[in-house]
């Protein structure tokens, strides 16, 4: 069984200074792992994804992840942040055929002037 | 803006009534999925459409009843809601089943009276 484990529900910070958000999984296959980002009333949009490859993956908006296969984790860092990013992020990890993605429960990201 | 529009953006029903829930794209996708979300919570898959195809039911009840009359529109047919069924309703589309980037719709924000 796959599962998604985010375990900072709120993550407050001030604007400009780095933030990470963190993401451990656990699965028994191969995984493909994913970030997205939901702003108030809004859907979710894709960030970034880990398919194979390089372990660290750029995304947009500046935001970047590392795939750490022996620490189990996937964390999405941004080395500055802004106003603008306060919002609601999910950690996902989809199964084999990329049909279903397993969601974290959320991490909102709450950054101050 | 986008790409994945998603009506009602608000729908206020009581138990008794019968409404639909609307979600088109012009992408060129072939398969579409329903998400449900309760408030700080992440999206649950409800149903997958592939080729027009219901494809993956996740043992939603039978008062929810999804219908994808053609490959740009997706319909969630409400019936006898209770009030626990209050929630966002995601759309989402993608190339095809099992590709990894989905796009999400806006949402209906669904309250049950």
């Amino acid at each position: 069984a796959q599962s998604v484990t985010q375990l900072d529900s709120q993550v407050p910070v001030f604007e400009e200074a780095p933030v990470e958000l963190r993401c451990n999984y656990s699965s028994s296959v191969s995984v493909y792992l994913f970030w997205y980002v939901q702003y108030p009333n809004q859907g979710l949009q894709l960030l970034l994804k880990y398919l194979s490859g390089s372990t660290l993956v750029k995304g947009i908006n500046g935001f970047e992840a590392e795939f750490n296969k022996s620490q189990t984790s996937f964390h999405l860092r941004k080395p500055s942040v802004h106003i603008s990013d306060t919002a609601e992020y999910f950690c996902a990890v989809s199964d084999d055929n990329f049909n279903k993605f397993y969601f974290g429960s959320g991490t909102k990201l709450n950054v101050k002037p | 803006d986008t790409e994945v529009t998603q009506t009602p953006k608000h729908l206020v029903m009581g138990m008794t009534n019968k409404k639909s829930l609307k979600c088109e794209q012009h992408m060129g996708h072939r398969a579409m999925y329903w998400y449900k979300q309760k408030a700080k919570k992440p999206p649950e898959l409800m149903f997958v459409y592939s080729y027009e195809k219901l494809s993956i039911n996740e043992s939603v009840p039978s008062r929810f009843s999804p219908e994808c009359p053609n490959s740009s529109l997706l319909n969630l047919h409400l019936h006898a809601l209770q009030p626990e069924d209050s929630a966002l309703y995601l759309c989402a589309s993608s190339l095809g089943e099992g590709v990894l980037t989905q796009h999400f719709g806006d949402g209906t924000r669904l309250s049950i009276l």
